[in-house]
C-alpha cells in the first residue's frame, strides 16, 4: 500500500496568519498518461465527517474558501490556508486515490493560537 | 441534494457479526462507486472496502479481507457491509462514501454522519 506522511502533527496559527500543512506519499501518484496527481485534501472538524476541499491536488471543491489551496507534485505535496480563520479549526487530512486500496495520512489538527 | 444515512451499527460481541447499511439519495445510485470508511475513536480515518457501480470491481484493506464483504442493490439505492469475526480493533464509527467515479477509485465527495460499530464482551 502507499503510505501517506503529514507535518506537522500539529500546528497553531493566529487568525489571519497563514497555515501550511505537508504531505508525502511513499510512491508517486502521477499518472503519466494524464498528468493528473491523485491526491485529495479533507477537513474534519469536530462530531462531523471529514469534507473534501482539494482533489486533484490542486483542485478547490466548489463551494470551499479560496484561501484554501493545494499545491505539489509527484510525492509532495501542501496545503495552504492563507489567513486562518476561526472556523478552519479542524483536522486535516491527505488522501491518495492513486491506488485503488485508498490510503490517507494520519492527520494534521490546527488550532488557533 | 446528496444523502447517505448509515445504520445498523452497535455493541457486539467479538467473534460475532453485524451487518451494516447505507442508504443514498439525491443523485443517481448506479452511477457511482461506494466506500466504507472507519475512524476508531480519537484516530485518523481507513479505508475499509470500495465497490464499483455494478460490483464488478471490490477492494478490501488487508485488516478486513475475509471477514468483511461489501455489497450493493442498485434498484434500493444501498451499500452494505457484511462484518464477521468481529475484533475489538473493528470498534470504529463506519462511514459510508460516495466516490465522484464509477469504477475504482477517486475522491469521495459526500460523507455519510457514520454508524458506530463497538466490539467488547
Amino acid at each position: 500500500d502507499i503510505v501517506m506522511t503529514q507535518s506537522p502533527d500539529s500546528l497553531a496559527v493566529s487568525l489571519g496568519e497563514r497555515a501550511t500543512i505537508n504531505c508525502k506519499s511513499s510512491q508517486s501518484v502521477l499518472y503519466s498518461s494524464n498528468n493528473k496527481n491523485y491526491l485529495a485534501w479533507y477537513q474534519q472538524k469536530p462530531g462531523q465527517p471529514p469534507k473534501l476541499l482539494i482533489y486533484w491536488a490542486s483542485t478547490r471543491e466548489s463551494g470551499v474558501p479560496d484561501r484554501f489551496s493545494g499545491s505539489g507534485s509527484g510525492t509532495d505535496f501542501t496545503l495552504t490556508i492563507s489567513s486562518l480563520q476561526a472556523e478552519d479549526v479542524a483536522v486535516y487530512y491527505c488522501q491518495q486515490y492513486y491506488s485503488t486500496r485508498v490510503t490517507f495520512g494520519p492527520g494534521t489538527k490546527v488550532d488557533i493560537k | 441534494e446528496v444523502q447517505l444515512v448509515e445504520s445498523g451499527g452497535g455493541l457486539v460481541q467479538p467473534g460475532r457479526s453485524l451487518r451494516l447499511s447505507c442508504a443514498a439519495s439525491g443523485f443517481t445510485f448506479d452511477d457511482y462507486a461506494m466506500h466504507w470508511v472507519r475512524q476508531a475513536p480519537g484516530k485518523g480515518l481507513e479505508w475499509v472496502s470500495g465497490i464499483s457501480w455494478n460490483s464488478g470491481s471490490i477492494g478490501y484493506a488487508d485488516s478486513v479481507k475475509g471477514r468483511f464483504t461489501i455489497s450493493r442493490d442498485n434498484a434500493k439505492n444501498s451499500l452494505y457491509l457484511q462484518m464477521n469475526s468481529l475484533r475489538a480493533e473493528d470498534t470504529a464509527l463506519y462511514y459510508c462514501a460516495k466516490d465522484m467515479s464509477s469504477e475504482l477509485v477517486e475522491y469521495f465527495q459526500h460523507w455519510g454522519q457514520g454508524t458506530l460499530v463497538t466490539v467488547s464482551s
